[in-house]
């Protein structure tokens, strides 16, 4: 059974049109992460939530905001989507042990939402 | 962030061993992690090494790792078809920093 849930698998919106892309799961991890990746590159950290505490990477755009009602979710909002943002959206979890901050080490990924910008 | 840097393409006839390698810049890093990626789908876990070992072994996949240098590899044994994707390497310790990726194409 999937453990990370991303919807919608594929989006296309209209230029300036804003865009919520989901993330569940189902591991109860502490951190979750939001992944962008364009075609043939690396995937670029946006932000990343540990616990409630909100992370944003220096060179995140403004366009992008994040929200993490509760342990089990967490969304990406692109409040203006430009040409520029089609890319695939990957939602990542972990569990970081508190105190000493040590991870299990993995990241379990879902399986993207393919966002298209018309 | 740090940088990662992988070769971007390595193609091998099935019954090959493929080796896929991958030059990090974090030393702090507490593991260092191969990722699988297939088209279309989001990335899946291969294989991790503990930045205090040298070798891992996982069946059909061997990871080096040579700390001074900064490099790590993957050792694909006895290519399959199935094995063609792309491969990222990453490192970092609260985030982790991902490669290009290296495709890997397995002709039969």
């Amino acid at each position: 059974d999937a453990m990370v849930i991303q919807n919608p698998r594929y989006q296309v919106t209209q230029f300036g049109k804003p865009v919520t892309l989901s993330c569940s799961q189902t591991l109860n991890h502490n951190v979750m992460y939001w992944y962008q990746q364009k075609s043939s590159q690396a995937p670029k950290l946006l932000f990343h939530y540990y616990d409630k505490d909100f992370n944003n990477e220096a060179d995140t755009p403004d366009n992008f905001q994040s929200r993490r009602p509760n342990t089990s979710f967490c969304f990406l909002d692109i409040r203006s989507p430009g040409l520029g943002d089609a890319a695939m959206y990957l939602c990542a979890t972990r569990k970081i042990m508190g105190g000493t901050g040590m991870s299990t080490g993995e990241l379990f990924f879902g399986e993207g939402s393919r966002l298209t910008v018309l | 962030g740090e940088d990662v840097e992988q070769s971007l393409f390595l193609s091998v006839r099935e019954g090959d061993s493929s080796v896929i390698n991958c030059t990090y810049t974090d030393s702090s890093s507490t593991y260092l992690y191969w990722y699988k990626q297939e088209p279309g789908a989001g990335l899946q876990l291969l294989t991790y090494i503990f930045s205090n070992m040298d070798m891992k072994q996982d069946q059909r996949l061997t990871v080096l790792l040579n700390k001074k240098d900064k490099h790590l590899s993957l050792r694909i044994a006895d290519t399959q078809t199935g094995d063609s994707a792309i491969y990222f390497c990453a490192d970092g310790y609260s985030t982790l920093t991902f490669g290009k990726g290296t495709m890997l194409l397995v002709s039969p």
